[in-house]
């Protein structure tokens, strides 16, 4: 049973570029979690979807961040006009259908610097 | 804000011995989860405790939930330098109307042969 995949693990891009970072959940898990992980810093929650839906973007910022989890296809974390301070690791996590006992399992990470 | 403080922050100890990390809130979660992390890698799940006074034990691993549900304990026995990484903790706030994680400050742990 393959894990949560993300791709690219590793993302180079110039300052006001788009970064598209994918994440496919673990088979039969239909919600899909984003964090971001600053470096010296933990991993805060950026937003909770689920299939067709954001449940909770309570974390994003507000500009230039997006994020999706269409009915087919990897969940997409969208990152427009990159600036430096968006350097940092983005994991996403997914879990099965529960409640707030369900466990989650994270992927491996995409690594974003920006230049 | 819910925070979770995890202590203590660093920790070096020699092959053998024991260990207690602890992830401590003064808000309540309704779960809570552990996690190890190791460099360039994402967190890997070790296990969830959902009942307050809930005891759960992995091999040389035991995780306690506190009967109030507000703080967590990891024991490690007899540590190997495979134990080696970053301890997080991760709490669900009870009453939350999503599934959001709450994630601790982190404990580093270095088990040297």
């Amino acid at each position: 049973n393959a894990g949560v995949m993300q791709n690219p693990r590793h993302l180079v891009r110039r300052r006001g570029q788009e970064a598209r970072l994918r994440c496919s959940p673990m088979k039969g898990h239909s919600h899909v979690y984003w964090y971001r992980q600053l470096p010296e810093e933990g991993l805060k929650f950026m937003v909770y979807l689920q299939k067709e839906n954001i449940i909770d973007e309570s974390g994003m910022p507000k500009e230039r961040f997006s994020a999706e989890f269409p009915k087919e296809g990897p969940s997409i974390l969208r990152i427009q006009q990159v600036v430096r301070g968006d350097s940092a690791a983005y994991f996403c996590a997914s879990s099965p259908p529960g409640g707030q006992g369900t466990s989650k399992f994270f992927g491996p990470g995409t690594r974003l610097t920006v230049l | 804000t819910q925070l979770l403080e995890q202590s203590p922050q660093f920790l070096s100890i020699q092959e053998g011995e024991n260990l207690t990390v602890y992830c401590n809130s003064s808000s309540v979660f309704s779960s809570l989860q552990w996690y190890r992390q190791e460099p360039g890698e994402g967190p890997v799940l070790l296990v969830t405790v959902v009942t307050g006074g809930e005891v759960k034990k992995l091999k040389r691993l035991t995780f306690q939930f506190g009967d109030a549900r507000k703080d967590s304990s990891l024991h490690i026995t007899a540590a190997q330098p495979g134990d080696t990484g970053l301890y997080l903790c991760a709490g669900a706030p009870a009453g939350g109307a999503t599934n959001k994680l709450i994630f601790g400050t982190g404990t580093l742990l270095a088990v040297q042969p």
